[in-house]
């Protein structure tokens, strides 16, 4: 497609199951990033991908997340054991190399009830 | 550590100009940003300028910034209802990237 690809636009699970989260990036685009947006949180950064490989994982917030990406495309963020607080809309974005224009998606709103 | 502050709200009369601001903290900042989110859209890039630069222009959009305090300010010029959003200032650390560091945003809103 022409854009970031999110899927699902919307989730709602109960607290305490597991959860996916797609990103497919722009074709060609090969630096990936996953924020997470909360009211009053402003973009929280959560990981990148240069390729395949994530050279900064510092901003996942426990160890209940984590995200891969393979064939240099599609990723998946996944949430294990979701709580009230993973509650947000979490966005993916792209870039040609590692470059400040990012291109967003519209993001995937989780709500852990 | 890296910060980026910038006021939450900003409420304006159509017609009139706009002023966001934002303070960072890191000055080897390389490239600062600002990026617009329309309610239920993802953001897009509006406009950059380089750290070595102190003003840029485009159209309605001025950016001004003071690297002496790491101050960034966007005027938008003749606001228009269709400009309200959250504008979001963002900086990097370096030309390879690594990752954007964002503010919180501020919600510009236009009254007609």
């Amino acid at each position: 497609g022409a854009g970031v690809s999110q899927s699902p636009s919307n989730k709602v699970t109960e607290k305490g199951k597991d959860v996916e989260l797609r990103c497919d990036p722009i074709s060609g685009h090969t630096a990936l990033y996953w924020y997470r947006q909360s009211l009053g949180q402003g973009l929280e950064f959560l990981i990148y991908f240069q390729g395949n490989s994530a050279p900064d994982k510092s901003g996942l917030p426990s160890d209940r997340f984590s995200a891969e990406r393979t064939g240099g495309s599609v990723s998946t963020l996944t949430i294990q054991r979701t709580q009230q607080e993973d509650s947000a809309v979490y966005l993916c974005a792209s870039s040609f190399l590692l470059s400040g224009e990012l291109f967003f998606g519209e993001g995937s709103r989780l709500t852990v009830l | 550590g890296e910060d980026v502050e910038q006021s939450l709200f900003l409420s304006v009369r159509e017609g009139d100009s706009s002023v966001i601001n934002c303070t960072y903290t890191d000055s080897s900042s390389t490239y600062l940003y600002w990026y617009k989110q329309e309610p239920g859209a993802g953001l897009q890039l509006l406009t950059y300028i380089f750290s070595n630069m102190d003003m840029k222009q485009d159209q309605r959009l001025t950016v001004l910034l003071n690297k002496k305090d790491k101050h960034l300010s966007l005027r938008i010029a003749d606001t228009q209802t269709g400009d309200s959003a959250i504008y979001f200032c963002a900086e990097s650390m370096d030309q390879a990237g690594t990752a954007l560091i964002f503010g919180k945003g501020t919600t510009l809103s236009v009254s007609s």
